[in-house]
C-alpha cells in the first residue's frame, strides 16, 4: 500500500511568488492535515479536512494560503504570495478517524524556501 | 497558552542501555498523547498512543506512561540500539484543541555503539 506522497520534495522561490504544494493521502483516508514546520520550532497545525470539506482551518496563518482538497482525494496548498517567514517544511499527514486517537502517516513533506 | 516542553538538548545514550524521554505539558489536560519518530528528511512515523486513562503503554521495546498529576509523559526505549537514533516527538490532543496534535519540538536521541 502507497503512503502518504508530496509534490514538490523541494521548493525554492521568491519573496512574491505563487507555491502549490500537493499532497496524496492513503487511499481511503478521509482525513486529511496539514502541518509546518518552521527551523528550530516544533511542528505546527495548520489545517484539517474530512473528505472534502474543511473541519478545522484554525491553524492557517493568514489568507495568503489556500488548501482545497476537490473530490475529496488529493489535496493542495497555495502560497500567494510567498513571504520569507514562509519558509519551512509542510507535512502532509492522513488518517482513516480524527479523534485524537487515530494514528496519522505522514509524507515526507515539501521543503520550502523563500528568498 | 498551551505549552509542550521537551528537553531540546540531545541524549547520548551507549548501545544497550535504556533511554528515556520526557514530555511536559502545562496550561492543557490531553485525552491522548501520541509519540513520533522522525528522521532526517523525513516525516514522523508513529510509535505509541496513551490515553488519559491509561498509565502506561508498551510496544516491543517501548513504553510510554503518562502522569496526569505531573502533566508529563515519559518514552522509554530499553535495550537501546544505534538504529533507534533520531528525534523523538510527544504531541498531545485534547477537545481544547480539536483534538488537533499540538506538537513538542522533539528531543534528538543518539544510541552510541
Amino acid at each position: 500500500e502507497a503512503g502518504v506522497t508530496q509534490f514538490p520534495s523541494h521548493s525554492v522561490i521568491e519573496k512574491g511568488q505563487t507555491v502549490t504544494l500537493r499532497c496524496d493521502p492513503i487511499s481511503g483516508h478521509d482525513n486529511l492535515y496539514w502541518y509546518r514546520r518552521v527551523m528550530g520550532k516544533e511542528i505546527k497545525f495548520l489545517l484539517h479536512f474530512v473528505k472534502e470539506s474543511k473541519q478545522d482551518e484554525s491553524g492557517m496563518p493568514n489568507n495568503r494560503f489556500l488548501a482545497e482538497r476537490t473530490g475529496g482525494t488529493y489535496s493542495t496548498l497555495k502560497v500567494q504570495p510567498a513571504e520569507l517567514e514562509d519558509s519551512g517544511v509542510y507535512f502532509c499527514a492522513s488518517s482513516q478517524g480524527a479523534i485524537g486517537g487515530e494514528t496519522q502517516y505522514f509524507g515526507p513533506g515539501t521543503r520550502l524556501l523563500v528568498l | 497558552s498551551q505549552k509542550i516542553e521537551q528537553n531540546s538538548e540531545a541524549l547520548n545514550i551507549q548501545e544497550g542501555k535504556t533511554a528515556t524521554l520526557t514530555c511536559n505539558y502545562t496550561n492543557y489536560s490531553p485525552a491522548y498523547l501520541q509519540w513520533y519518530r522522525q528522521d532526517p528528511g523525513r516525516g514522523p512515523v508513529f510509535l505509541l498512543l496513551i490515553r488519559e486513562n491509561e498509565k502506561e503503554k508498551r510496544k516491543e521495546r517501548l513504553k510510554v506512561t503518562f502522569d496526569t498529576t505531573l502533566k508529563q509523559s515519559l518514552f522509554h526505549i530499553t535495550a537501546s540500539q544505534p538504529a533507534d537514533s533520531a528525534t523523538y516527538l510527544c504531541a498531545p490532543s485534547s477537545m481544547d484543541s480539536n483534538y488537533q496534535l499540538i506538537w513538542g519540538a522533539g528531543t534528538k536521541l543518539i544510541i552510541k555503539p
